[in-house]
């Protein structure tokens, strides 16, 4: 079974507005990862947090965790059209495999 | 340099057809991974191994799925014989291990894909 689920399934936003997805986990974690898949591609990693962390800042990506609530949100300010793809988050738990959500779709209207 | 490569970039093969994938993974990673991915299931992780040997095949639907991984720089995955259900796309990934402390921390690299279709 899938450890993360994300939420929502499907995200439909303006371009230049903010994206917010989030993942809730189950068991405990060494720590999180996002992931991005364009139509078609296979997943890039995008950040990486880690359980002892609580947030983590690349560009234009904010990644959170609460490891008390199990779960993660991943914000993306200022979107544009390329950034339509789909957001997976991944958990890794120690036995180096990572279990991946269902995804969030995300379309960025122009 | 070079991603991880994988070929064929599309199958398409009869029911009962034996099918091979491969895939190279990224020099100097030690971890390999196999996935599936369908509409219906998400992704799923197939089997991993790590320094060429398979840790975790709890993901390999059943024995009409095998992997090897002779060497470093080379692994595939075969179904036989196929059938219409194993459409789907399968990735190979492969990992980096980063230490943290004690405990490694892997981002995994991955493919494009094999796209399956079987008829």
């Amino acid at each position: 079974s899938q450890q993360g689920e994300e939420d929502p399934q499907a995200l439909s936003i303006q371009e230049g507005e903010n994206a917010t997805m989030n993942c809730s986990y189950k068991t405990s974690i060494n720590n999180l990862q996002w992931y991005r898949q364009n139509s078609g591609r296979g997943l890039v990693h995008l950040i990486l947090i880690r359980s002892n962390e609580r947030e983590k800042h690349s560009g234009r990506l904010r990644v959170t965790l609460d490891t008390s609530k199990k779960s993660s949100s991943l914000l993306i300010t200022a979107s544009r059209a390329a950034d339509t793809a789909s957001y997976f988050c991944a958990t890794d738990s120690g036995a180096q495999k990572l279990v991946f959500g269902q995804g969030t779709r995300l379309t960025i209207n122009p | 340099d070079a991603g991880v490569i994988q070929s064929p970039r599309h199958e398409v093969t009869e029911m009962g057809q034996e099918v091979t994938l491969r895939c190279k993974p990224i020099s100097g990673h030690n971890s390999l991974f196999w996935y599936r991915q369908t509409m219906m299931r998400g992704l799923e992780l197939l089997i991993y191994f790590n320094n060429n040997v398979p840790i975790d095949d709890s993901g390999m639907p059943e024995d009409r799925f095998s992997a090897k991984m002779p060497n470093a720089s080379f692994s595939t995955l075969k179904i036989q014989p196929s059938e219409p259900r194993d459409s789907a796309v399968y990735f190979c990934a492969s990992s980096l291990a980063l230490r943290w402390g004690d405990r490694p921390l892997y981002e995994q690299y991955f493919g494009p894909g094999t796209r399956l279709t079987v008829t």
